[in-house]
């Protein structure tokens, strides 16, 4: 079946500084989904990709939809405090309208 | 607007117990899902609604597992004679398009 792998698992990072992730899949996706999920709480989605080569922003975050339909990658420009959290990606493969195959997560932590 | 709703947020039960988890979906979403997520890991999918209509319930571990939505809104995730390997965090999602899920704080079940 669909399998997604996430890198990195997880991260070390200094306050400020730039994090990128990335999600590849073994097959085609139609759309890719970045969520933040704290500890307690809900997946957030913070991006949704539509078209392969999309570049979408969200504030300091930038996702993009990979030219082969299957990566995405997510970047976190001057990271701060209230980034710390697991960042996944999730993605709609074409044999489903609906279910969407997650990756296992990026956990970011910042360096006191 | 309100969020995706669940109850109870944590639940501890004896094995062999059943247990009833409820979902209120953000209104107007047609879909609704329910996953199953363990510890470090991504939402596994469990069941979809459409509606009323259960559309798809190929993730749900076994027969001890049923889902419900019987008007379409409020939907109950019930687990029969609960095992030790059913303790995990269990998260609604609701959605317009299927593909954009919007997910409650998860309930947090626990078997001893």
């Amino acid at each position: 079946g669909q399998q997604l792998n996430q890198s990195p698992q997880s991260m070390f990072i200094q306050e400020g500084e730039d994090v990128s992730m990335n999600c590849t899949s073994s097959s085609i996706f139609n759309t890719w989904l970045w969520y933040k999920q704290e500890p307690g709480e809900g997946p957030v989605l913070l991006i949704a990709l539509y078209k392969a080569g999309e570049l979408t922003s969200n504030g300091r975050l930038t996702a993009q939809f990979g030219i082969t339909r299957k990566d995405s990658f997510l970047n976190i420009s001057a990271s701060i405090p209230s980034d710390v959290g697991i960042y996944f990606c999730a993605g709609q493969g074409l044999d489903s309208n609906y279910q969407l195959i997650w990756g296992a997560g990026t956990k970011l932590i910042i360096k006191p | 607007g309100a969020g995706v709703s669940q109850s109870p947020r944590y639940k501890v039960a004896k094995r062999g117990q059943d247990v009833a988890l409820r979902c209120d979906p953000i209104s107007g979403h047609v879909s609704l899902f329910w996953y199953q997520q363990a510890l470090g890991q991504g939402p596994e999918f469990l069941t979809y609604f459409q509606n009323e209509a259960q559309l798809d319930k190929s993730g749900l571990p076994s027969d001890r597992f049923f889902a419900e939505r019987p008007e379409g809104s409020v939907s109950t995730l019930k687990i029969q004679r609960t095992q030790q390997e059913d303790s995990a965090v269990y998260l609604c999602a609701s959605s317009v398009s299927g593909i954009e899920q919007f997910f409650g704080p998860g309930t947090r079940l626990t078997v001893l």
